[in-house]
């Protein structure tokens, strides 16, 4: 059983490009949550979904960001118009279900660098 | 909303015990996870405490209290492959969103 895959592991963008940014979670899990991690700091949430849903938001920015998890293929996050700001490790969760104890697996992120 | 506070940086030489706090501000708190990441890696799941008291899982144990929105992870005989980054996290509210603090970075010294 595969753990929960993230591609690219390393994207470079310029100023003004798009970044897509994809997790494939562990087989059976049917949620997924998005991370920004900046370094020597901790994970900071942006965005929580189910399949065809988007079930909280509230940690990504409203402008230039989003995310889906369509019925079939992976979940992506979406980044238009990148600024250097937007440099940072994203990382993906996956959990089989949502329960307060239910451990989220993690992939190995896609550090993303804006030059 | 919530918030985890714990020391950014710990250091122990090896097969010393080493402790890393958590204190939170949260409501409607559930329980509190702890996780391990090495050089900027995948996150791994150490354990969960949702009940007050001590959870042991080999050399590493996690305690909770409660009524003192207190928790701590336990590492004990340190290692070296344990020099990493420790993250406490809590969930609440409807979602049981995992929110993390911001780590505590761990060096073991021989």
């Amino acid at each position: 059983n595969a753990g929960v895959m993230q591609n690219p592991r390393h994207l470079v963008r310029r100023r003004g490009q798009e970044a897509r940014l994809r997790c494939s979670p562990m087989k059976g899990h049917s949620h997924v949550y998005w991370y920004r991690q900046l370094p020597e700091e901790g994970l900071k949430f942006m965005v929580y979904l189910q399949k065809e849903n988007i079930i909280d938001e509230s940690g990504m920015p409203k402008e230039r960001f989003s995310a889906e998890f369509p019925k079939e293929g992976p979940s992506i996050l979406r980044i238009q118009q990148v600024v250097r700001g937007d440099s940072a490790a994203y990382f993906c969760a996956s959990s089989p279900g949502q329960g307060a104890s239910t451990e989220a697996f993690f992939g190995q992120g896609t550090r993303l660098t804006v030059v | 909303g919530q918030s985890l506070e714990q020391p950014s940086e710990v250091t122990a030489v090896e097969g010393a015990i080493v402790q890393i706090n958590c204190t939170y501000q949260t409501s409607g708190f559930y329980g509190l996870s702890w996780y391990q990441q090495h050089d900027g890696g995948a996150p791994t799941f150490l354990s969960y405490n949702a009940l007050d008291g001590l959870e042991e899982t080999g050399r590493f144990s996690s305690f909770l209290s409660r009524s003192d929105s207190y928790g701590y992870l336990l590492l004990q005989e340190l290692q070296m492959k344990d020099s990493a980054s420790y993250f406490c996290a809590g969930s609440s509210g409807g979602s049981y969103i995992p929110t993390f603090g911001r780590g505590t970075s761990l060096i073991v010294h021989p």
